[in-house]
């Protein structure tokens, strides 16, 4: 069964940074791209970045919201992504979902349950 | 980067009844690279249609999506009371970014 784990949410100062983790179990990881997606409290869901797979040089993309402040990465031996966020507003304050792609970039079979970030002073 | 504005914002139906749902692209999407997803309360989204038309492992017939170019259409023959959810479009595939519609709420009338 396909499982993934975010965690490592709680709440941050402005200007701090945080990083997320995200542990996946059920499939072999490395032949996945990986992305995160954010949704902010009753709001849409907004993609955050993705990481493809070695096979694919393990690149990265990100939306031009966070570019610049937040780096993905990936450890496949541990079978884990992780989500970097620095220079942190308030209006990044969302519940973060780890997803794994299929087919294509951009579409997303699995979600994990997602972890909340809060950022406020 | 394409704009997804789907229609209508709220849609109250009863169970049984057939729903009908609207998402328009401001420009031609790539090879109908849209994906349909569910969402509940408290929980992650699910996909549900993928390459405009095509089912996800394991959901029910009774959803369905069309449409290419600019318009796209999921629909929902009958409704069960598990499918009142908020409901998003979404273009994927070419060079980033990744857009979603900004979401129907199907409610219980």
């Amino acid at each position: 069964e396909v499982q993934l784990v975010e965690s490592g949410g709680g709440l941050v100062q402005p200007g701090r940074s945080l990083r997320l983790s995200c542990t996946a179990s059920g499939f072999t990881f490395g032949d996945y791209a990986m992305s995160w997606v954010r949704q902010a409290p009753g709001k849409g869901l907004e993609w955050v970045g993705f990481i493809r797979s070695k096979a694919y040089g393990g690149t990265t993309e990100y939306a031009a919201s966070v570019k610049g402040r937040f780096t993905i990465s990936r450890d496949d031996s541990k079978s884990i992504a992780y989500l970097q966020m620095n220079s942190l507003k308030t209006e990044d304050t969302a519940v973060y979902y780890c997803t794994r792609e299929v087919l294509l970039p951009g579409l997303f079979d699995y979600w994990g349950q997602g972890t909340l970030v809060t950022v406020s002073s | 980067e394409i704009v997804l504005t789907q229609s209508p914002g709220t849609l109250s139906l009863s169970p049984g009844e057939r729903a009908t749902l609207s998402c328009r692209a401001s420009q031609s999407v790539s090879s109908s690279y849209l994906a349909w997803y569910q969402q509940k309360p408290g929980q992650a989204p699910r996909l549900l249609i993928y390459g405009a038309s095509s089912r996800a492992t394991g959901i029910p017939d009774r959803f369905s999506g069309s449409g290419s170019g600019t318009d796209f259409t999921l629909t929902i023959s009958r409704l069960e009371p598990e499918d009142f959810a908020v409901y998003y479009c979404q273009q994927y595939g070419s060079s980033p970014p990744v857009t979603f519609g900004q979401g129907t709420k199907l409610e219980i009338k």
